[in-house]
């Protein structure tokens, strides 16, 4: 299975909503992604866990909360979000962030919309 | 922000001619790594090259690197109609000590449209 699942395909919240974002990986990779894409713009990244531990975090607003349970999974949790905030949420996966020179595995995305 | 500058922004061609796409970053790289993306979908790997790598071939691309000029090529050639996406180089910083972190940085991306 090579393959980066993410649910739901589409999301439409209120900003004083609680949702979240799922994504799966069944590659036996120990690194996961998530990015934030606008319309027309490039993915910028948000977040990197390595080895189910936060390693980066991009300075994003607290108001999006990532979750790693464990090495096949990664959450997104949404609170309090502002419309500036809709966007396609993507979801990535790697064999190890830290061993250098390896693809990232992309999921289809969320289309998040903010009301 | 991002470093990668990608040129032309758009680039429209007929099927059976070649695409060439640039792209220009700023800091020292790992590796420099091309993907397509379809109708603001998720992303496709096409090809990694490594900083140490000068030129490197995958079916009908070609990518080159010239880490003097900070500078990378992907060649599509004999483009399909099927290869209408928007692509986007993402490079791989080098930290002290040679480490890298996974943290890509895209450009600003090229929409290829290829007329059949």
């Amino acid at each position: 299975d090579t393959e980066v699942t993410q649910t739901p395909k589409h999301l439409v919240m209120g900003m004083t909503n609680k949702k979240s974002l799922k994504c799966e990986q069944h590659m036996g990779h120990r690194a996961m992604y998530w990015y934030k894409q606008k319309a027309k713009k490039p993915p910028e990244l948000m977040f990197v866990y390595s080895y189910e531990k936060l390693s980066i975090n991009e300075s994003v607003p607290s108001r999006f909360s990532p979750e790693c349970p464990n090495s096949s999974l990664l959450n997104l949790h949404l609170h309090a979000l502002q419309p500036e905030d809709s966007a396609l949420y993507l979801c990535a996966s790697s064999q190890d962030s830290l061993a250098g020179d390896t693809e990232q595995f992309f999921g289809p995305g969320t289309r998040l919309t903010v009301l | 922000s991002q470093q990668g500058e990608e040129d032309p922004q758009a680039l429209s061609i007929q099927e059976g001619e070649n695409a060439t796409m640039n792209c220009s970053y700023k800091t020292s790289i790992n590796n420099l790594q091309w993907y397509r993306q379809n109708s603001g979908r998720g992303l496709v790997h096409l090809i990694l090259i490594r900083s140490n790598e000068r030129e490197k071939h995958s079916g009908r691309l070609r990518v080159t690197l010239d880490t003097s000029k900070k500078s990378s090529s992907l060649l599509i050639t004999a483009s399909r109609a099927a290869d209408t996406a928007s692509y986007f180089c993402a490079t791989d910083a080098r930290y002290a000590g040679g480490t890298s972190y996974g943290k890509l940085t895209f450009g600003q991306g090229t929409i290829l449209t290829v007329h059949p």
